[in-house]
């Protein structure tokens, strides 16, 4: 079964500190994709990245998050400085090319921002 | 207008049972509604999916009913197992790559 992985499963930060959640995605993907779950909340739609751009992104995702496909295999979510309300269970996602849907997600980091 | 609203919020169903999820959206563009199954420590994944030009859609156990005028859809488990505990989402987007919408989620359990 394919399998989107990321790490760490848990980051604890100091508010006002940088992260950086990493994601390597399904091999051959060309999608990719971060969504947030703050506690008893509803799963959130961050940002979509393809050839190396923005796709698509919400208003959460204003300018103290980037992401970024360092290399051919992760793909990264960077909080610059982290506050309170960014605690929240992050998941990574991918897909194939066009047509293609999004069959799973990543296990997930929990952010706790201190 | 972009919300998706799920029900309920957990459901507690004997092994046999049928289990029923409902879901109701708001934006008419959404054109790809698919349900993710996600068991502790996992993230969610794909169980089944339906676009709006069909009413009813089903994979061995699990069926999805659309019924497009009310804006509603839903799932349903046949013959409920132990091992089909987990939360369910319904979700909803204007393609199958785009964005998703997420229901609030519902905690399936389902007693032995």
């Amino acid at each position: 079964e394919p399998e989107v992985t990321q790490t760490p499963s848990h980051q604890v930060t100091q508010m006002g500190q940088e992260v950086i959640l990493r994601c390597v995605p399904i091999s051959n993907h060309l999608y990719f994709y971060w969504y947030r779950q703050i506690l008893g909340q509803k799963v959130e739609f961050l940002v979509s990245f393809y050839n190396n751009e923005i796709s698509e992104k919400s208003e959460i995702f204003d300018d103290q998050f980037s992401v970024e496909r360092p290399d051919g295999s992760n793909f990264t979510l960077k909080i610059r400085s982290t506050k309170l309300e960014d605690s929240a269970m992050y998941f990574c996602a991918s897909r194939p090319g066009t047509g293609g849907i999004v069959g799973y997600f990543g296990a997930g980091t929990r952010l706790s921002v201190l | 207008q972009q919300q998706v609203k799920q029900s309920p919020q957990s459901l507690i169903v004997q092994k046999g049972g049928i289990s029923i999820i409902n879901c109701a959206y708001e934006n008419t563009a959404f054109d790809y509604f698919p349900w993710y199954q996600q068991f502790p420590g996992k993230g969610p994944a794909l169980l089944i999916a339906i676009r709006p030009d069909v009413s009813e859609k089903k994979e061995g156990r699990f069926t999805i009913s659309f019924n497009k005028s009310a804006k509603q859809f839903s799932l349903h488990i046949m013959d409920s197992q132990p091992g089909d505990s987990a939360t369910y989402f319904c979700a909803a987007s204007k393609t199958s790559g785009s964005r998703l919408t997420f229901g609030e989620g519902t905690q399936l359990t389902v007693n032995p």
